[in-house]
């Protein structure tokens, strides 16, 4: 069955420190990769996406993830946290003809001053 | 390009009402759409998808139901709100074919007194 497992609920990290957010996912064929952001009270914006090709992708806001098959992984990752980045992030996994995308639980996100 | 409208923002009724939640998608044609639900703490659970008029999948069996009367427009209904319908909803789409990315609209907060 396709899952997507967010292990840390919750992760505070001081503004300037580095983030990397944990995703593991369980899919049957190749999976499409999917990190969003939520505001409170707001939908979700896409941050990046991989498909194929280079297993390091970049998208919006400096963030980066790293699909890693092996380990089936797609961890978060930002070198320095600003305090506009307080929210919670999902991460999702669709794939070949899909119809449906699933999320895990999501991590909440607090920056310390 | 492609914008997404639901509505209401913010919704209370009471137990044993109906509801009723729409969206449209402005800008693609022939949009796969979804209604999700987000409880708190929980994460985003997939209610219903649709890859056509009058074709709705349900996801899990609750008390709700889907419709999509034409292309773009998916509308999320109860005939009688529990307690437990409450939540955030939001609706999404994405194209059909491999390899796309979906799309959120802003959410509808839903209040079950």
């Amino acid at each position: 069955a396709q899952s997507v497992t967010q292990p840390d609920i919750h992760i505070t990290v001081s503004e300037g420190a580095s983030l990397e957010l944990r995703c593991n996912y369980s899919y049957g064929a190749t999976p499409y990769l999917f990190w969003y952001v939520q505001s409170p009270g707001q939908g979700l914006q896409l941050l990046l996406k991989y498909f194929s090709g280079d297993t390091l992708v970049q998208g919006i806001k400096g963030f980066e993830a790293e699909f890693k098959r092996s380990q089936s992984s797609f961890n978060l990752r930002k070198p320095s946290v600003h305090w506009s980045d307080a929210a919670e992030y999902f991460c999702a996994v669709g794939g070949g003809n899909f119809n449906k995308f699933y999320f895990g639980s999501g991590t909440k996100l607090n920056v310390k001053p | 390009s492609q914008t997404i409208h639901q509505w209401p923002a913010t919704l209370v009724q009471p137990v044993g009402s109906p509801l009723s939640l729409e969206c449209t998608v402005e800008g693609t044609s022939n949009p796969n759409l979804y209604w999700y639900r987000q409880a708190a703490g929980r994460g985003l659970q997939l209610l219903f998808y649709s890859v056509g008029i009058g074709q709705i999948s349900s996801e899990v069996p609750q008390n709700l139901s889907a419709s999509r009367p034409q292309d773009r427009q998916f509308i999320l209904s109860s005939k009688k709100l529990l307690l437990s319908d409450s939540g955030f909803y939001l609706c999404a789409w994405s194209l059909g074919q491999s390899g796309n990315t979906i799309y959120f609209g802003e959410g509808s907060w839903l209040t079950v007194v």
